[in-house]
């Protein structure tokens, strides 16, 4: 079975600081996709980044980053000196094949609502 | 720019109507999703297409039909909406790949309201 984990209902931080949002997944599958969405207060879900799973290298883009790490099934996303405009509701998610089956779909976490105050 | 349009942002219907809502994609994309969204539910998969006139069930289909006659058009049908269909929709397209799918792009929703 797929799943994905964000036990991170709700974070609030000061504009500036550092904070992570925690993803934790779960598959059989060998080969498979981790993302991050970001969906502001508009509602609009905006794709952030995409990770194959042969992949671990970290990647930075910006203040953004994301860490995977396969031994822990985890693909943590840092934002580094938050800003007003990071407020949102932030998903994690996993595309597998699923066993016996060719087709895909995403398996989304619950998401994590971020509030940076000014 | 590539686009994922959804018929109507916000739709208030009665009990027992007949509710269409129409996706159209402009990125000859195999696959189209759609989900519903509710607070503190998340993302919860309907239904899923992956060719035209394919369809399958994702985790909640119950009360629910979709149509995909052409590669770019997916659409959601309430045959007969009730008021726990009160929720925030969202279409979605992507290509698929030798990982599963790829990302997926999503439309601005449609916000329905059942009374």
């Amino acid at each position: 079975a797929q799943k994905v984990t964000q036990a991170q209902t709700e974070i609030s931080v000061v504009e500036k600081e550092d904070v992570t949002l925690d993803c934790v997944y779960e598959t059989r599958d060998t080969t498979y996709y981790l993302f991050w969405y970001k969906q502001p207060p508009s509602g609009e879900l905006v794709f952030l980044i995409r990770r194959n799973s042969f992949d671990e290298q970290n990647e930075i883009s910006g203040r953004y980053s994301w860490n995977f790490q396969k031994s822990t099934s985890s693909f943590n996303f840092t934002i580094t000196a938050s800003q007003v405009v990071d407020s949102a509701v932030y998903f994690c998610a996993l595309s597998a094949t699923d066993r016996g089956s060719t087709l895909g779909r995403l398996y989304f976490g619950r998401g994590t609502q971020l509030t940076v105050w000014p | 720019d590539v686009k994922v349009t959804q018929s109507s942002r916000y739709l208030v219907k009665r009990t027992g109507e007949k509710v269409f809502l129409e996706c159209v994609q402009d990125m000859d994309h195999e696959n189209m999703f759609w989900y519903r969204q509710d607070p503190g539910l998340g993302l919860r998969l309907i239904y899923f297409s992956y060719d035209v006139k394919m369809k399958e069930k994702g985790d909640i289909p119950e009360g629910y039909s979709v149509s995909r006659e052409k590669k770019e058009r997916f659409s959601l049908i309430l045959e007969s909406a009730s008021t726990n269909q009160t929720s925030m929709y969202l279409c979605a397209s992507s290509r698929m790949t030798v990982f599963g799918t790829g990302e997926l792009f999503f439309g601005e929703g449609s916000r329905l309201t059942v009374l």
